[in-house]
């Protein structure tokens, strides 16, 4: 079953502890994106990557890295957690950035 | 920010009637996609739209694009208490890669 897996779901830190969300998608594509979603805002673009070992910025990265070594991974990395971090974030994937993208479950971030 | 818009914020109709929805964006694109999300559930792929289409069909949705305006509507025909969701429409900026999304539109259809 073609799927993009996010992990953990749920989740409460509090500032300042080092957390990795982990994303995989096993549909062979080439394109991953990381999303954050708040109330009225709908989702935000965090970071991309067309291809392993190439990422770049969305619109609002600050605060959070990725990494792309392998295709079927793209993980998100928050260094630093902050309060104003807590948000629900979605993992997806597609062929290219310009074509539908399958979406992971969602985790919902809490720091406290 | 170059997040598009989308109006009404939230629409209640009754079951049957037809729902329609506008996204306007800001930049050029390459092809603009609505996307269906169940109360906090992972978004789902609609339709897309080349931007050298005007109007597109899939079952009971019709989506059209007006580049000259920059905005694009989504209309659910014979709506069902199944359709309530948010929707969301999604643009490309033409490169390929930054993906923007919309603020979405909260749908509740009423049996």
């Amino acid at each position: 079953e073609a799927q993009v897996t996010q992990n953990p779901r749920y989740l409460i830190t509090v500032t300042g502890k080092k957390l990795t969300v982990t994303c995989s998608q096993n549909m062979n594509h080439e394109y991953m994106s990381w999303y954050r979603q708040d109330p009225g805002l709908g989702l935000r673009q965090i970071y991309y990557s067309m291809n392993v070992e190439v990422t770049d910025k969305g619109d609002v990265p600050e605060g959070y890295k990725v990494s792309r070594k392998e295709k079927r991974n793209f993980p998100l990395i928050l260094e630093s957690p902050s309060p104003n971090q807590t948000s629900l974030y979605f993992c997806a994937s597609s062929l290219r950035g310009d074509q539908p993208q399958h979406f992971g479950d969602g985790t919902r971030l809490s720091i406290l | 920010s170059q997040q598009g818009e989308e109006d009404p914020q939230a629409l209640s109709i009754q079951e049957g009637e037809n729902a329609t929805m506008n996204c306007s964006y800001k930049t050029s694109i390459n092809n603009l996609q609505w996307y269906r999300q169940n109360s906090g559930r992972g978004l789902v792929h609609l339709i897309l739209i080349r931007s050298n289409e005007r109007e597109k069909h899939s079952g009971r949705l019709r989506v059209t694009l007006d580049t000259s305006k920059k905005s694009s509507s989504l209309l659910i025909t014979a709506s069902r208490a199944a359709d309530t969701a948010s929707y969301f429409c999604a643009t490309d900026g033409g490169g390929y890669q930054k993906v923007t999304f919309g603020t979405g539109t909260k749908l509740q259809v009423i049996p």
